[in-house]
């Protein structure tokens, strides 16, 4: 069975930094494209980063260069890391697979929320 | 950076309606949009992919259709677990972009 467990979350100052990690079961997290995805209080999905198979990167202009996407394929685990966070950080981020091919992203966390407050 | 807008914001409906879901895409994405369906504390659910497939497990009720710029979902009889939010999303261009969301109330 696919599972996605998020931890890491929690309150953190604005221009502080946090670590969100996820980690995966049932599939190998290093075959797909790997995703954070996040969703602000009362607000919509926002795709903020993935990882592909080859390890290339890609993010949201709204945390190119400041968040920073990676692997670990020895633990199966994928991680956020973001630095200079600012209060409009602040949301639930989620974990979420995409396989290759057709696929959409099919499986994802429970989320952890991150707060960005003083 | 490709917009996705979906049509209406909210939607009141009853148990046994049809309703339709419209979401544009500001540039042409072929076929590589999906839906999601999202309760409040959930996570989001997959319930198509590549505009009109059917993600394993997903009621028949459930429909989409498009390609290009503009797609629909379509819920053929409305049930009580339907009541939701509802998002599109395209893949066929980094960033995968989502549309602001569809509420699907009670009537």
């Amino acid at each position: 069975e696919v599972q996605l467990v998020e931890s890491g979350g929690g309150l953190v100052q604005p221009g502080g930094s946090l670590r969100v990690s996820c980690a995966a079961s049932g599939f190998s997290a290093s075959s797909t494209y790997m995703n954070w995805v996040r969703q602000a209080p009362g607000k919509g999905l926002e795709w903020v980063s993935f990882i592909d198979k080859g390890g290339r990167t890609f993010y949201a202009d709204s945390v190119k260069g400041r968040f920073t996407i990676s692997r670990d394929n020895s633990k199966n685990t994928l991680y956020l890391e973001m630095n200079r966070l600012r209060a409009e950080d602040t949301a639930v981020y989620y974990c979420a697979r995409k396989p290759y091919g057709d696929y959409a992203i099919d499986h994802w966390g429970q989320g952890t929320l991150v707060t960005v407050s003083s | 950076d490709i917009q996705m807008t979906q049509s209406p914001s909210t939607l009141s409906a009853s148990v046994g309606n049809r309703l339709t879901i419209t979401c544009r895409a500001s540039r042409s994405i072929s076929s590589w949009l999906a839906w999601y369906q999202q309760k409040p504390g959930k996570a989001p659910k997959l319930l198509i992919y590549k505009a009109s497939t059917l993600e394993y497990g997903v009621p028949s009720r459930f429909s989409g259709s498009g390609s290009g710029t503009e797609f629909t979902l379509t819920i053929s009889s409305l049930q009580p677990d339907d009541f939701a939010t509802y998002y599109c999303q395209q893949y066929n261009n980094n960033p995968w972009t989502f549309g602001q969301g569809t509420t699907v109330e009670i009537k």
